[in-house]
């Protein structure tokens, strides 16, 4: 059972526009969520996270949204540049729980 | 302050074999967490420790084992090698229960 799901393995972006990656969860108890990218062969690198009491979180270029109704989060990268090119993994929790991580979204940042 | 950090970075073993793997954890971090990374999988959690006690366990046979020491140093072991344990394995360690969790480089085993 996927409880954490990120439904386009693939995105491409031009430069300097807007990157928008989605994750979506089943688990109602999930109220801490976080954003990690990857590079080949690297672990991946924590990003911005965001608790279940906010719907925005904000760091830089990055701004996490979450939509608990929906229970729907979503990450905006503006200006997308070069080195954003990696694969992103959207990430939920609870508690004491393990991390439960999706599957991954593969951005390319077009030049 | 230093990042988490895993040994050996390569490792070719053969199957049947057994394997040891190192994590040091962020100074101050006392949860440990293991992922294994295969193509198309994503990241499977196989373990976390959190001072010195398995506290969560993902769906992985009983070849795959961990400890974790004092020290927060973990190690995982894994016993009579198959060709499927092939992957990356990652560590992560965190400071509080619910936090970021931060990443090793992690480990690329090959299994001939």
């Amino acid at each position: 059972d996927q409880q954490v799901k990120q439904n386009s393995p693939s995105l491409s972006v031009q430069e300097g526009r807007i990157s928008i990656l989605n994750c979506d969860y089943t688990n109602s108890m999930f109220d801490y969520f976080l954003w990690y990218k990857k590079y080949p062969a690297e672990g991946p690198t924590f990003l911005i996270s965001i608790s279940s009491i906010k719907d925005k979180n904000e760091d830089g270029r990055f701004t996490v949204f979450l939509n608990k109704s929906a229970k729907h989060l979503s990450l905006h990268i503006v200006p997308s540049q070069p080195g954003d090119s990696a694969v992103y993994f959207c990430a939920a929790t609870f508690g004491n729980e393990k991390l439960t991580f999706g599957t991954g979204t593969r951005l390319t940042i077009i030049p | 302050k230093a990042g988490v950090t895993q040994t050996p970075r390569y490792l070719i073993k053969t199957r049947g074999q057994q394997v040891t793997l190192s994590c040091s954890p962020i100074s101050g971090h006392r949860s440990v967490s293991w992922y294994q990374q295969t193509p198309g999988q994503g990241l499977q959690f196989l373990f976390e420790y959190f001072s010195e006690t398995q506290r969560n366990k993902g769906n992985f046979p009983g070849r795959f084992s961990g400890r974790q020491f004092s020290n927060s140093r973990s190690e995982m072991n894994v016993s009579t090698l198959e060709l499927g344990d092939s992957a990356l394995y990652l560590c992560a360690s965190s400071l509080a229960s619910q936090g970021p969790q931060y990443f090793g480089p992690g480990t690329r085993l090959t299994v001939l």
